[in-house]
């Protein structure tokens, strides 16, 4: 059964403190590792997805990077714009997403 | 600008009602659509595909006679929450997979309370 850990629960930082948050997963054939955005009472909004071990991505602040066991989420010099919930999740054989509980940044200004 | 439409983005209702949540994706056509729950401080769980011109897939403990899809055309999905109970209250969200590989567009959500 593909299984998503995301860590940790929850992270508060200062602006411009920069951090990683952490996902560990358990997939049977790696189809994309995706990592979304979530702020409160809305959908998921895409960020990056990643294919293979090694792969990198990045987006502004925002540098998402893959190995076989796990992926992290690096967030540079953060605003408090960026306080969101972020979720990992993960496709194995089929189109079907199993997502981790998330991880809810807050950034203080 | 938004590539999947989820309406309502909210709606109470009286226990024992049903409740339709509908799902367009603007951007293109999709035979495939996703309904997902998710409960307070909990993961995004997959609760069916919808099929367009066929039966929706029902994941494991998911009630397809309470949890009614119909995939109607290429652009429209609905969900309707029949005979709803307050253990039904959630956030319901749909998702469509986009043009780019593997990858799932997620509508706004719809809150649902069920008094």
């Amino acid at each position: 059964e593909d299984q998503v850990t995301q860590s940790p629960e929850a992270l508060r930082l200062q602006e411009g403190e920069s951090s990683s948050l952490n996902c560990s997963y358990t997939v049977s054939g790696l189809r994309g590792l995706f990592w979304y955005r979530q702020d409160p009472g809305k959908g998921p909004e895409f960020l990056f997805t990643l294919y293979s071990a090694g792969e990198e991505k990045e987006k502004e602040r925002l540098k998402a990077t893959l190995t076989k066991k796990e992926s992290f989420l690096h967030i540079t010099a953060p605003k408090p714009e960026d306080s969101a919930t972020y979720l990992c999740a993960v496709q194995g054989g089929s189109e079907k997403l199993v997502f981790g509980k998330g991880t809810k940044l807050t950034v203080n200004p | 600008g938004a590539v999947v439409s989820q309406h309502p983005s909210r709606v109470i209702c009286k226990s024992g009602t049903s409740v339709k949540i509908e799902c367009r994706s603007l951007d293109f056509q999709a035979t495939t659509m996703f309904w997902y729950r998710q409960f307070p401080k909990q993961s995004l769980m997959l609760m069916a595909t919808s099929n367009e011109g066929s039966k929706a897939t029902y994941e494991q403990g998911v009630e397809k006679d309470k949890f009614l899809i119909n995939h109607a055309s290429l652009t429209l999905s609905t969900l309707t929450v029949t005979s709803a109970h307050p253990e039904d209250s959630s956030f319901y969200i749909c998702s469509v997979p986009g043009l780019a590989k593997n990858i799932q567009y997620f509508g706004a959500g719809t809150r649902l309370s069920v008094l």
